[in-house]
């Protein structure tokens, strides 16, 4: 069965304090690891599309790496409007279901 | 327009109650979802729209019943819900299929209809 497991669930960081979120898989046929941010009472919004191990993408202070294995989400120097749900999710089965990892809670305090 | 549109934002309903959950897009996506997400929960899948067919249906029970009327329209019709059934409903789009590698887990969400079964 195909499996995402994020953590840790939540980290506190200060204003400043670079961190890495992890996300395990296990799937049979990678087709894609996804990351995703969600804030309180709104629906997930899509940061990047990894394909194969060695992968990279960046977005302002966020950076996604991509091994055999797991996933990273590097965060560097965050600011408190970084504070948000990161989910982590990969296609299963078909292409049209996504299987998302529980998340991290995020909070950047200043 | 990148939005998708969700309304109502908040419902609240008892047991007996019928209510329809509804979500637009005009981003010409061709797919459109729902999922479930309870509280601290990752989202969960129930129904996939694909070129307004049902594609999947994660054996959601019949209480649930969505509809796709046209490609930009997708509803979700409630009836006899249990508290259980309490949580965040999301609704997303996507181009298409997921299939092509551009477009890969590329999913646009709304903000999502918060309802509460008495």
């Amino acid at each position: 069965e195909d499996q995402v497991t994020q953590s840790p669930e939540a980290l506190r960081l200060q204003e400043g304090e670079s961190s890495s979120l992890n996300c395990s898989y296990t799937v049979s046929g990678l087709r894609g690891l996804f990351w995703y941010r969600q804030d309180p009472g709104k629906g997930p919004e899509f940061l990047f599309t990894l394909y194969s191990a060695g992968e990279e993408k960046e977005k302002e202070r966020l950076k996604a790496t991509l091994t055999k294995k797991e996933s990273f989400l590097h965060i560097t120097a965050p600011k408190p409007e970084d504070s948000a749900t990161y989910l982590c999710a990969v296609q299963a089965g078909g292409f049209q279901k996504l299987v998302f990892g529980t998340g991290t809670r995020l909070l950047v305090s200043p | 327009d990148t939005e998708v549109t969700q309304t109502p934002k908040h419902l609240v309903m008892g047991m007996t109650n019928k209510k329809s959950l509804k979500c637009e897009q005009h981003m010409g996506h061709r797919a459109m979802y729902w999922y479930k997400q309870k509280a601290k929960k990752p989202p969960e899948l129930m129904f996939v729209y694909s070129y307004e067919k049902l594609s999947i249906n994660e054996s959601v029970p019949s209480r649930f019943s969505p509809e796709c009327p046209n490609s930009s329209l997708l509803n979700l019709h409630l009836h006899a819900l249990q508290p259980e059934d309490s949580a965040l409903y999301l609704c997303a789009s996507s181009q298409d299929g997921l299939r092509r590698e551009g477009n890969r887990g590329k999913l646009f969400f709304g903000s999502g209809t918060q309802l509460s079964v008495l």
